[in-house]
């Protein structure tokens, strides 16, 4: 089965500051990862994706995450923390193509002026 | 992208009634629906997952007589809360996937969510 760890429920940076939500994942097989955003009474939006192939993945918004197997990590960042960052952010992961996604407990960003 | 919608976006009723929240694939055929609840501040538990034309299947301690789910066709699937009591109360998210095999097949696209409020 798999799990998904998120280290801290609640991140908070300066505008233009780095941003780095942790991720670390539990899995029997080789992994899909995801990052996922909320905004408030929204659904999520998909930051980023890993598969297969390269362990750095780019996403929108200037975010991007590594994959690192020895460490099953999956943690985001982003040089520098914009205002309209500010949103709550889940990873997630599955097994295969046809399995649901597992979320983690989800991080909340805050971004300060 | 592939667009999933929500209807209706923000529900409120009286207990034990009960409430259909309606969730479309918009530009793309789902072969699979999942269903997921969030209490605020939380993260997204899945209730159930369903396959075009078979029955849902729940996930561990979600009352399938109580959440009624229906995948009629590959664009639409419903979620009825029956005999609704303020404890379930919640945000209510589906989520769509293409049929399987190939990368598209991993991504989940989800709906904007259904407020759901039981007075």
């Amino acid at each position: 089965a798999q799990s998904v760890t998120q280290l801290g429920s609640h991140v908070s940076v300066s505008e233009g500051a780095l941003v780095l939500l942790r991720c670390n994942y539990s899995s029997s097989v080789p992994p899909y990862l995801f990052w996922y955003v909320q905004y408030p009474n929204q659904g999520l939006q998909l930051l980023l994706k890993y598969t297969t192939g390269a362990t750095l993945v780019k996403g929108i918004n200037g975010f991007e995450a590594e994959f690192k197997k020895s460490e099953t990590s999956f943690h985001l960042t982003k040089p520098s923390a914009h205002m309209s960052d500010a949103a709550e952010y889940f990873c997630a992961v599955r097994s295969s193509g046809n399995t649901p996604l597992v979320f983690g407990k989800g991080t909340r960003l805050s971004v300060i002026a | 992208g592939a667009v999933v919608s929500q209807h209706p976006s923000r529900v409120i009723c009286k207990s034990g009634t009960s409430v259909k929240i309606e969730c479309r694939s918009l530009d793309f055929q789902a072969t699979t629906m999942f269903w997921y609840r969030q209490f605020p501040k939380q993260s997204l538990m899945l209730m159930a997952t369903s396959n075009e034309g078979s029955k849902a299947t729940y996930e561990q301690g979600v009352e399938k007589d109580k959440f009624l789910i229906n995948h009629a066709s590959l664009t639409l699937s419903t979620l009825t809360v029956t005999s609704a009591h303020p404890e379930d109360s919640s945000f209510y998210i589906c989520s769509a996937k293409i049929g399987a095999g190939g990368p598209s097949s991993y991504e989940q696209y989800f709906g904007p969510g259904t407020r759901l409020t039981v007075t």
